[in-house]
């Protein structure tokens, strides 16, 4: 069964700390795995998009890691600010044309204290 | 637009009332995705329109759920007779073909009293 599973469910981390948000995925064929972030009422907004080939990507202070062989990736959070607070996605494709290969975990919920 | 416009944002309702809610996605993208969000938990695929084709509806929970999308651009999803678990957030997505991300609109909360 494909699945995409995050860990942890929700973190509290003070301002300026640094933080790792984990996903596992059991989808198969890979074809890509993308972190959003989903702030308070409103839609997910794509951060990262790593294929099979690629091991890390930053995108400021957001670096996300892809173990395929493990099927594992993480998103690290650099000296952290209170607009990071938000939830975070995990969401795997198994293709680029069907719907129901592309599945989304449950989110990581951080919140950020001053 | 510049993005993808949902409507209306915020939506109460009474139980076995219909409801419709609208997608506006951004101009040029062919693939367009319905997805519902229910309080703490992951977003669950809907229904996914691809230019002409025929839509892939596997995910509506139920008959009472049904989409359209006229001329290939706006999308309707509508929710004949209204239960208290049909609370959530009903999120629409487009992408444009051959990229890889989607683009969501803010959603339309929906409440079932």
């Amino acid at each position: 069964k494909n699945q995409v599973e995050q860990s942890p469910q929700s973190l509290i981390i003070l301002e300026g700390k640094n933080c790792t948000l984990q996903c596992n995925y059991t989808v198969s064929p890979f074809s890509n795995l993308r972190w959003y972030k989903q702030d308070t009422g409103r839609g997910p907004v794509s951060l990262t998009i790593m294929t099979f080939s690629e091991n890390t990507k930053s995108n400021g202070r957001y670096t996300a890691t892809l173990d395929a062989d493990t099927k594992q990736s993480s998103l690290h959070i650099t000296a952290s600010q209170l607009s990071d607070s938000a939830s975070y996605i995990c969401v795997v494709s198994g293709g680029y044309s069907s719907a129901s290969k592309i599945i989304f975990g449950s989110g990581t919920r951080l919140s950020i204290r001053p | 637009g510049a993005g993808v416009s949902q409507s209306p944002s915020n939506k109460v309702t009474e139980k076995g009332k219909d409801v419709e809610l609208r997608c506006d996605p951004i101009s040029g993208h062919t693939a367009l995705y319905w997805y519902r969000q229910s309080l703490g938990q992951g977003l669950e695929f809907l229904i996914y329109f691809q230019g002409n084709s025929a839509p892939d509806k596997s995910g509506l929970p139920s008959d009472r759920f049904s989409a359209e999308r006229t001329g290939g651009s706006v999308s309707t999803l509508t929710i004949q007779r209204t239960q208290q678990e049909d609370s959530a957030v009903y999120l629409c997505a487009s992408r444009i073909t051959g990229a890889n991300v989607l683009t969501f609109g803010a959603g339309s909360r929906l409440t079932v009293l």
